[in-house]
């Protein structure tokens, strides 16, 4: 049982390019998300999807894209790169929004630098 | 916004009891405290949750008072592995995120 998983772990990229940030997981949820962490501050969602189907905005969602390709895996895809992306990308995952006390549990993180 | 406060840091002793104090004064009827952690250049770890009651597992046991608008984190024998940042975070069912403040620097010394 790994829980979620992050590839890749680390990537450079230069500005302007594009690359797609996989996870999955395998506790079965049915909520996945990606945040974000810049150096020495706390996370912040970009995206979330409450639901297979379904993608919603988090608070900082531009120039990102996702894809909930099924139950197990989402994707977060950066269009053009820019240096403001450099980041600590995290997916995370949940039993279903509102299931009483569920819990939400995070990967090991993806660490992307744009140059 | 973060809805809770903690103290920046603390320091433990290694193999002693580590007891994390948090405030959430505005802490709603329906919502769960939830205590994660981040060990440097690590995802967040999920430690515990509790709505009204005491809870315990492997990891900690978490003290919520009867007014629910603070909480302790109890770490019963601190090792040098826990040494992280611990956050306190208050969130409903149906919040689909949670907001991490500053949380508590925990440094445990051998």
């Amino acid at each position: 049982n790994a829980g979620v998983t992050q590839t890749p772990k680390f990537q450079v990229l230069k500005t302007g390019q594009s690359m797609t940030l996989q996870c999955a997981q395998d506790m079965n949820h049915n909520s996945m998300y990606w945040y974000r962490q810049d150096p020495g501050m706390g996370l912040r969602l970009i995206y979330y999807s409450a639901s297979e189907g379904t993608t919603d905005k988090g608070e900082v969602p531009n120039g990102y894209n996702v894809s909930r390709l099924n139950k197990r895996e989402f994707s977060l895809r950066l269009e053009s790169a820019a240096p403001s992306q450099t980041s600590v990308y995290f997916c995370a995952s949940s039993d279903i929004l509102g299931t009483p006390g569920n819990t939400i549990y995070f990967g090991e993180g993806s660490w992307l630098t744009v140059v | 916004d973060a809805k809770t406060t903690q103290p920046p840091s603390m320091d433990c002793a290694e193999g002693r009891a580590a007891n994390l104090p948090c405030n959430h004064s505005t802490i709603s009827g329906n919502e769960y405290v939830y205590w994660y952690r981040q060990i440097h250049s690590q995802g967040p770890q999920y430690i515990i949750h509790g709505l009204k009651n005491n809870e315990t597992n492997e990891m900690a046991s978490l003290i919520i008072t009867e007014d629910r608008k603070s909480s302790t984190l109890i770490l019963p024998h601190a090792t040098l592995r826990d040494t992280a940042v611990y956050y306190c975070i208050v969130r409903g069912s149906n919040d689909y995120k949670l907001s991490f403040g500053a949380g508590t620097t925990v440094t445990v010394r051998a």
